[in-house]
Formats: C-alpha cells, sequence, structure tokens
C-alpha cells in the first residue's frame, strides 16, 4: 500500500515555543492532506484540510492562527504548532488521500508532542 | 449527514477465538467503506476497504462485506492471533467528500 511518513515521531518542547511536524507521502502524490489529533484512548479529530497550492480549510473550533498548515508541494503538508501550550500536547497524525481507484486516505505513523 | 456506529469495546477474546466486530452506517448516496487498525502508539494503518455494495474487502484473514440492504460493513476474522490486538476503526468516505468519517473505535485484546 501507500506510505505516509511523519516527523518527528516525537517532540518535547517548552511552553512558548513553535514546533514543525512534516508529513509526506512517499509513493503517490497528494494534492490533498489531513491533519488529525487524537487524545487517549479516543478516536481521531479532524483539524483541518490541506491543500496543494492554497490555503488549509480548518474545522470548526480549531484556531487557524494557532495550527498553521502549509502544503507546499505534492508530496508535502506541515503544521506549525506556534506558541505551544501544556494542553496542545496530544498525538497528530496525518493522512493524505491517494485520488486512485476508489479514493482512499493512507496514515502516518503519527508525532507525539509533550509540551512543558 | 453521515455517521458511523461501530461496537463498543474493549472486546478481549482468546487465541484462535472468532472475532466479530460490528459496524453500521448513515450516508447520503453510495460511500466506500474502511476498516482502519491502530497499534498502540503507531498512527492508523488500512485493513482492508470496499468502493461498492457486496464488495468483500479482505486482509490478513480479517474480511467485511459492503452490504448496502442492512447498511453494515461488520469486520470477521476466523482465527484471532495475540499480535491482533489493537484498536479496530470502521470509516466511510463519501465521493465528493473527501472527509472520512470514523467510528469511535473499538479496542480489541487477544489473550493467550
Amino acid at each position: 500500500g501507500a506510505v505516509v511518513s511523519q516527523h518527528p515521531s516525537w517532540v518535547i518542547c517548552k511552553s512558548g515555543t513553535s514546533v514543525k511536524i512534516e508529513c509526506r507521502s512517499l509513493d503517490f502524490q497528494a494534492t490533498t492532506m489531513f491533519w488529525y489529533r487524537q487524545f487517549p484512548k479516543q478516536s481521531l479529530m479532524l483539524m483541518a484540510t490541506s491543500n496543494e497550492g492554497s490555503k488549509a480549510t480548518y474545522e470548526q473550533g480549531v484556531e487557524k492562527d494557532k495550527f498553521l498548515i502549509n502544503h507546499a508541494s505534492l508530496t508535502l503538508s506541515t503544521l506549525t504548532v506556534t506558541s505551544a501550550h501544556p494542553e496542545d500536547s496530544s498525538f497528530y497524525i496525518c493522512s493524505a488521500l491517494d485520488r486512485g481507484p476508489g479514493s482512499t486516505q493512507y496514515f502516518g505513523p503519527g508525532t507525539r508532542l509533550l509540551v512543558l | 449527514g453521515n455517521s458511523v456506529t461501530q461496537m463498543e469495546g474493549p472486546v478481549t477474546l482468546s487465541e484462535e477465538a472468532f472475532l466479530t466486530i460490528n459496524c453500521t452506517y448513515t450516508a447520503t448516496g453510495y460511500p466506500s467503506l474502511f476498516w482502519y487498525v491502530q497499534y498502540p502508539g503507531e498512527g492508523l494503518q488500512l485493513l482492508l476497504k470496499a468502493t461498492k455494495a457486496d464488495d468483500k474487502g479482505s486482509n490478513k484473514g480479517f474480511e467485511a462485506t459492503y452490504r448496502k440492504e442492512t447498511t453494515s460493513f461488520h469486520l470477521e476474522k476466523g482465527s484471532v492471533q495475540v499480535s491482533d490486538s489493537a484498536v479496530y476503526f470502521c470509516a466511510l468516505l463519501n465521493f465528493g467528500n473527501e472527509k472520512l468519517t470514523f467510528g469511535t473505535g473499538t479496542r480489541l485484546t487477544i489473550i493467550p
């Protein structure tokens, strides 16, 4: 199946700093990627849809100035958590949409963020 | 709107037992249906999918059949292994709306 990578897999940062997470589709081009957040023992919460060459579309309640998304190429989307605070600590997962027959989202391995 | 209702967990089974995790959906049109699996500390992996009615998705001994008449996509495996312990998510994707709608997830634990 298609492969999506995320980097870093783990990050620990101080409160007030910014953290960038990369999401790459390794063997297909993805004009659309998605960013999710997952709390312990819960399902995934969609944060935003990232579209190559255009602005991201954020879900209701997600602060666009807090979670900056850039989709600069057909294989890379980045999520920057700006001025991170402890409540931003979470597991962030991206996915990339493969528009081949029967569109399918393929997920990255996730990034665990801990803000101290 | 779209919704997915999934069997609540946790589910605990003995090795080699038969597994069923129920999933039903509500959607307009003809969605594609998916099962994803999440192992501890990892992202989601696509387990199987079906894109139209009566399709059967299968992978690693797991199967699910797209039943339009009952709006269901139940996951089954004939003989589970300890390595199948994970959280399983049922999801749908409607053509034209690229967002996945997830169920709440079912945590499966297999004991030796």
